[in-house]
């Protein structure tokens, strides 16, 4: 049970260059989020998604795209990438959604990105 | 719009030495108050919930505690071993949206 595995754990790009962050749970949970953490501003959510198929937007999502076509994976796409996106961006799941909602959320361990 | 805010933004402790950390809130129906630990590298890990004003809950050296307004976490007789950011997130009405705080540093030197 590896919880949940965010790839890669480092990535260095230029501006106007796009990538993918991924992140997989086995866990079977139907909330999967995006998080951003900058200093002094704590973590902010991107997007969020409740199961396959369905996807929402959090706080910060300018600059970022999500699907989620499976239980286990929700990808994060920086299409063309800028300096302001250097950051740690985290992944958590939950097993809640529905009515009651995500509950405690589970995180990755983190993958640092810098844009040039 | 739902905001936290923790302070001390750092704390530096001597080993032995109780303190509280606190988190302020404003949130439109509070639907859960979450305490995380994060360890430098790594993500945060979940400590407590609090639901309802009066709630109070316990593990090891922590006690956390909820207000309408606030919570507090209490730290008692801590060891360098606790030294961690604690981070503080709430629900509101839409179950889905966590609003997490910037965190207190803390520091327990032997």
């Amino acid at each position: 049970n590896a919880g949940v595995t965010q790839t890669p754990k480092f990535q260095v790009l230029k501006t106007g260059q796009s990538m993918t962050l991924q992140c997989a749970q086995d866990m079977n949970h139907e909330y999967m989020s995006w998080y951003r953490q900058d200093p002094g501003m704590g973590l902010r959510l991107i997007h969020y998604s409740v199961g396959a198929g369905i996807t929402d937007q959090g706080e910060v999502p300018n600059g970022y795209n999500v699907s989620r076509s499976t239980t286990e994976d929700f990808p994060l796409r920086l299409l063309s990438a800028a300096p302001s996106q250097t950051s740690v961006y985290f992944c958590a799941s939950s097993v809640g959604q529905g009515a009651s909602g995500a509950n405690v959320l589970t995180f990755g361990a983190g993958s640092r990105l810098t844009v040039l | 719009e739902d905001q936290v805010t923790q302070s001390p933004e750092a704390l530096r402790l001597q080993e032995g030495e109780s303190s509280s950390l606190n988190c302020s809130y404003t949130v439109s129906g509070l639907r859960g108050l979450f305490w995380y630990r994060q360890d430098p590298g790594k993500g945060p890990e979940f400590l407590f919930t609090l639901y309802s004003a009066g709630e109070e809950k316990e593990k090891e050296r922590l006690k956390a505690t909820l207000t309408k307004k606030e919570s507090f976490l209490h730290i008692t007789a801590p060891k360098p071993e606790d030294s961690a950011t604690y981070l503080c997130a709430v629900r509101g009405y839409n179950f889905n949206k966590f609003y997490f705080g910037s965190g207190t540093k803390l520091n327990v030197k032997p």
